[in-house]
């Protein structure tokens, strides 16, 4: 089955600062990648997704771009602020029926001020 | 916006009771899934429903546990005989088109005692 993996488990960057997370896929087939946000006791919020016909999306200070050669995806956040303080997670989707979402391990961001 | 809602936020139970997790989808939604987390962990799918029957379940989905859209509207987990590592959060989650955005609601605490 699918394996995902995400690094770092843990970041902490100024505010202003830009910071980038980095997920690996071990399934070819799959064409579907959300980011979560999940803050203390809540559920994952989607933020950004990608399906492996671009290679890049934005959405304002987010962007996530799609390395399907090399089976990776990343998530961009640029002029971090306090608010973006949560855990990240990336997740991977082949698509079709009732699709599962394989889940990386997470990524803390820590913005300080 | 529309979300999906779970009942109870937290329940505490003894182990080898029942328990029932209630959700109800996002109300378009035709595709629907339970998942859980445990603490400091990252999400693990459990089970997606489709047509009123189960499309896809993972390795922890054992016979302790089951899923039902009892009326139309709710979705429920049961796990029958509750055991110390069943303690998580559980999420439910909705998507209204095979490989689309799933949404996922705030969770149910589980714990088992």
């Amino acid at each position: 089955g699918e394996n995902v993996e995400q690094h770092p488990s843990t970041l902490s960057v100024q505010e202003g600062d830009s910071a980038v997370i980095k997920c690996t896929y071990s399934d070819s087939a799959s064409n579907y990648f959300p980011w979560y946000k999940q803050e203390l006791g809540k559920g994952p919020q989607l933020i950004i997704d990608i399906r492996s016909n671009v290679g890049e999306k934005k959405d304002q200070r987010i962007a996530v771009t799609l390395n399907k050669t090399a089976k990776h995806f990343s998530l961009h956040i640029t002029e971090t602020q306090p608010e973006d303080s949560a855990v990240y997670f990336c997740a991977a989707s082949r698509g079709g029926t009732a699709s599962k979402l394989t889940f990386g391990t997470g990524t803390r961001l820590q913005v300080t001020l | 916006e529309p979300e999906v809602t779970q009942t109870p936020s937290h329940q505490v139970t003894q182990m080898g009771q029942e328990v029932i997790l209630r959700c109800v989808p996002i109300s378009n939604h035709l595709y629907f899934y339970w998942y859980r987390q445990i603490l400091g962990q990252k999400v693990e799918f459990l089970v997606s429903f489709y047509n009123n029957e189960i499309s896809e379940k993972s390795e922890i989905f054992d016979d302790q546990f089951s899923v039902e859209r009892p009326d139309g509207s709710n979705f429920t987990l049961k796990i029958r005989s509750t055991k110390l590592e069943d303690s998580a959060m559980y999420f439910c989650a909705s998507s209204a088109i095979s490989g689309n955005t799933i949404y996922f609601g705030e969770g149910s605490w589980l714990t088992v005692v």
